[in-house]
């Protein structure tokens, strides 16, 4: 059974570009949530999308979105970086939500000069 | 008040003893709870889950949870360097979404 896939895995951008991860998730998993983590902050949620809703967000700026398709495949956008946006973004899916746990992804790490 | 608070650590025990690992939550109405370990560079790996007061014991694992306290604990009996990790605990509050600790680095030294 395939794990959750994200691409790509390293990126390094420039100040003021956008970019855009994807995910793919756990074949029949249906929530896939996002997350930023750095060494001083952690683990910090930014969106949860559920058969192509969002249906959770966290304190990030409108630069941050993301979508779900159909397939439940998701992508996160990140628009006008700064240099703070450097992290590594992870991907995680879940059959429902969270009540059973998220499965993560390898991660996407960002890193913008 | 973070919504779960953890030790941050690092906290050091020697080869075969016992790590003790402490988390705080302040959503009363969460229902689900995890351990997830982190090691250096790569994504979180899930452990344990707990959803019902008491004690949950797998392999040299026990995850401990007092819903009345909003306190999570994590036992790793007979520690072993491979451990070395950071340890996360994370809290499915109502509504669909995990929240994390900071993490408590561990380190067991042979």
């Amino acid at each position: 059974k395939a794990g959750v896939t994200q691409t790509p895995r390293y990126l390094i951008k420039t100040r003021g570009q956008q970019v855009t991860l994807s995910c793919s998730p756990i074949s029949g998993h249906r929530s896939v949530s996002w997350y930023q983590q750095t060494p001083g902050q952690g683990l910090q949620f930014l969106f949860e999308y559920f058969s192509e809703t969002q249906r959770n967000k966290g304190n990030f700026p409108g630069r941050f979105s993301g979508r779900q398709f159909s397939n439940s495949r998701s992508e996160m956008n990140v628009s006008t970086l700064e240099l703070g946006d450097s992290a590594l973004y992870l991907c995680a899916s879940s059959l429902d939500g969270g009540t059973y746990g998220y499965t993560f992804g390898s991660g996407t790490r960002l890193t913008v000069v | 008040q973070k919504e779960v608070e953890q030790n941050s650590g690092p906290l050091s025990v020697p080869e075969g003893a016992i790590a003790s690992l402490n988390c705080t939550y302040s959503d009363r109405g969460s229902q689900s709870f995890f351990w997830y370990r982190q090691y250096s560079g790569k994504s979180p790996e899930l452990i344990m889950s707990i959803y019902s007061n008491g004690d949950k014991e797998d392999g040299r694992f026990t995850a401990q949870l007092n819903k009345a306290s909003q306190y999570v604990s994590l036992l790793i009996r007979d520690s072993q360097p491979s451990d070395s990790a950071t340890y996360l605990c994370a809290v499915n509050p109502p509504g669909g979404k995990l929240i994390f600790g900071q993490g408590t680095e561990l380190s067991v030294k042979p």
